[in-house]
C-alpha cells in the first residue's frame, strides 16, 4: 500500500516561488509514476503534470511551462514540486498521486492529503 | 480539443440510479477514469480503464464508454455516495505518452 505524505500550508507573496514535498513510504518513489494536481477554491481539479515511464522524463501541462518544476530525492523518496512567479491565481490545495499510463488509459491511484498554497501581498 | 465537459450537478433519490457523462474528443482514443471527491478531502479513484474498481470500491459503481461519452453510473445510490465527481484521461491531442485532462466535475445530490 502506497501512502503519500505532504509538506504544510503555506503563505507566499505574488512573485515568490513555493517547493511542495511528498514522501513517499510503501514502495520506492522509483517504482512510483508521481504526478501534480492543484484544486483553486470551489474549482475543480487540474493536473500540472507528471512522470512519464514510456518517454522517461517528466511533463508538464502546457498551461505551467516555464513556471513548475517537478523532482524526486530518490534517497529520500520524496518528490517535489516547485512553482514560481506566484500570482493569486496560484492559491490552491496541491496534491501529489501515483500515475499508472497503460495503452489506452491512465489512472491516478493513490493521493496525499493535499497543500494549500496561498499566494496574498 | 483537450477539454472533458461534464453536466455541473445531477441529484440522484436514494437506492436510485444515476448516470455521471463526460464528453470529450480524446474519450474517442482512451477510456477515462472517475474520482469521487467529499469536502475537504483528497479524490478517491473510483473506476478506471474499460471499467475496474480499485479494492475497497462497492460494485454499484460502474464505468462504460461510447464514441466520445464516458459514464460512470451508480446503482443504488447511497447517502455517502453524495460528492463531486471528476473524469480524467488522455489527451489525444499531446504527443505519444502526452498529457492529460480533468473533466469539469458533477456535483451529485443524493435526495
Amino acid at each position: 500500500q502506497v501512502q503519500l505524505v505532504q509538506s504544510g500550508a503555506e503563505v507566499k507573496k505574488p512573485g515568490a516561488s513555493v517547493k511542495v514535498s511528498c514522501k513517499v513510504s510503501g514502495y520506492t518513489l522509483t517504482e512510483l509514476s508521481m504526478h501534480w494536481v492543484r484544486q483553486a477554491p470551489g474549482k475543480g481539479l487540474e493536473w500540472m503534470g507528471g512522470f512519464d515511464p514510456e518517454d522517461g522524463e517528466t511533463i508538464y501541462a502546457q498551461k505551467f511551462q516555464g513556471r513548475v518544476t517537478m523532482t524526486e530525492d530518490t534517497s529520500t523518496d520524496t518528490a517535489y514540486m516547485e512553482l514560481s512567479s506566484l500570482r493569486s491565481e496560484d492559491t490552491a490545495v496541491y496534491y501529489c498521486a501515483t500515475g499508472k499510463w497503460e495503452l489506452y488509459y491512465f489512472y491516478l491511484d493513490y493521493w496525499g492529503q493535499g497543500t494549500l498554497v496561498t499566494v496574498s501581498s | 480539443s483537450s477539454e472533458l465537459t461534464q453536466d455541473p450537478a445531477v441529484s440522484v433519490a436514494l437506492g436510485q440510479t444515476v448516470r455521471i457523462t463526460c464528453q470529450g474528443d480524446s474519450l474517442r482514443s482512451y477510456y477515462a477514469s472517475w474520482y469521487q471527491q467529499k469536502p475537504g478531502q483528497a479524490p478517491v479513484l473510483v473506476i478506471y480503464g474499460k471499467n475496474n474498481r480499485p479494492s475497497g470500491i462497492p460494485d454499484r459503481f460502474s464505468g462504460s464508454s461510447s464514441g466520445n461519452t464516458a459514464s460512470l453510473t451508480i446503482t443504488g445510490a447511497q447517502a455517502e455516495d453524495e460528492a463531486d465527481y471528476y473524469c480524467n484521461s488522455r489527451d489525444s491531442s499531446g504527443n505519444h505518452g502526452g498529457k492529460n485532462v480533468f473533466g469539469t466535475g458533477t456535483k451529485v445530490t443524493v435526495l
